[in-house]
């Protein structure tokens, strides 16, 4: 167990709507990443956020937000969801000045 | 710019055999290397990281990956597979710092035979 938790562990979202997904970090971590896993492919990097700001962003639209909380979690919002939004949602902390992540076990979106 | 390359999407052995996990990157920096596990309807799983240290790793449940600078190369080994290893397994990169996220493979789906 990496300390990392992330709720809900699944979800079914219809297309159009918004969802948010949440992350509390490992004790100790200041800085939480967001990743998207597809099926049958590895993470790709949504974004980042250090001292509740965003701080480095992969290729993804607007419509992908985050906050960071004062106690360092995190949510991932999406808006107007679409069909290939589905896949698993991985949340990962670490301290800024060291590049290891733990990750939490992923909310899984399913878009219909 | 970074990304890595993992050059089998699947690898089968068997029980009790060297694992040879493949791994080629691209950097335009002295990146950051890692190895991730990730075991069905779990999270990921750090096995070990290269940081600019010593260029043979060695990692949690036997497993360990050497950095060749001149290759490109950080393939993942272990001597003997045990039926418990039986996962997807992930390459990654990083710049370090971390503001550009980690880079991950496509993963290689290790199948371990009895």
């Amino acid at each position: 167990e990496t300390g990392v938790t992330q709720s809900p562990t699944h979800l079914i979202k219809t297309r159009g709507q918004q969802v948010t997904l949440r992350c509390s970090s490992q004790s100790g971590h200041n800085t939480v990443s967001w990743y998207q896993q597809a099926l049958g492919q590895g993470p790709q990097f949504i974004f980042q956020y250090y001292r509740e700001e965003e701080n480095g962003r992969g290729n993804f639209p607007p419509r992908f937000s985050g906050l960071q909380f004062p106690n360092y979690s995190s949510e991932l919002n999406v808006n107007a969801l679409e069909l290939d939004d589905s896949a698993l949602y991985l949340c990962a902390s670490s301290l800024i000045e060291n590049t290891e992540a733990f990750f939490g076990q992923g909310t899984r979106l399913t878009v219909v | 710019a970074q990304s890595v390359t993992q050059l089998d999407s699947h690898v089968s052995v068997s029980e009790g055999t060297p694992v040879l996990l493949r791994c080629n990157y691209s950097s335009s920096y002295s990146p950051s290397l890692f190895w991730y596990v990730q075991h069905p309807n779990k999270g990921l799983q750090l096995l070990l990281k290269y940081t600019s240290a010593a260029t043979l790793v060695k990692g949690i449940n036997g497993f360990e990956a050497e950095f060749k600078k001149s290759e490109t190369s950080f393939h993942l080994t272990k001597p003997s597979a045990h039926m418990s290893d039986a996962a997807e397994y992930f390459c990654v990169v990083s710049r370090g710092g971390g503001a550009d996220g980690l880079t991950f493979g496509k993963g290689t789906h290790l199948i371990i035979q009895p």
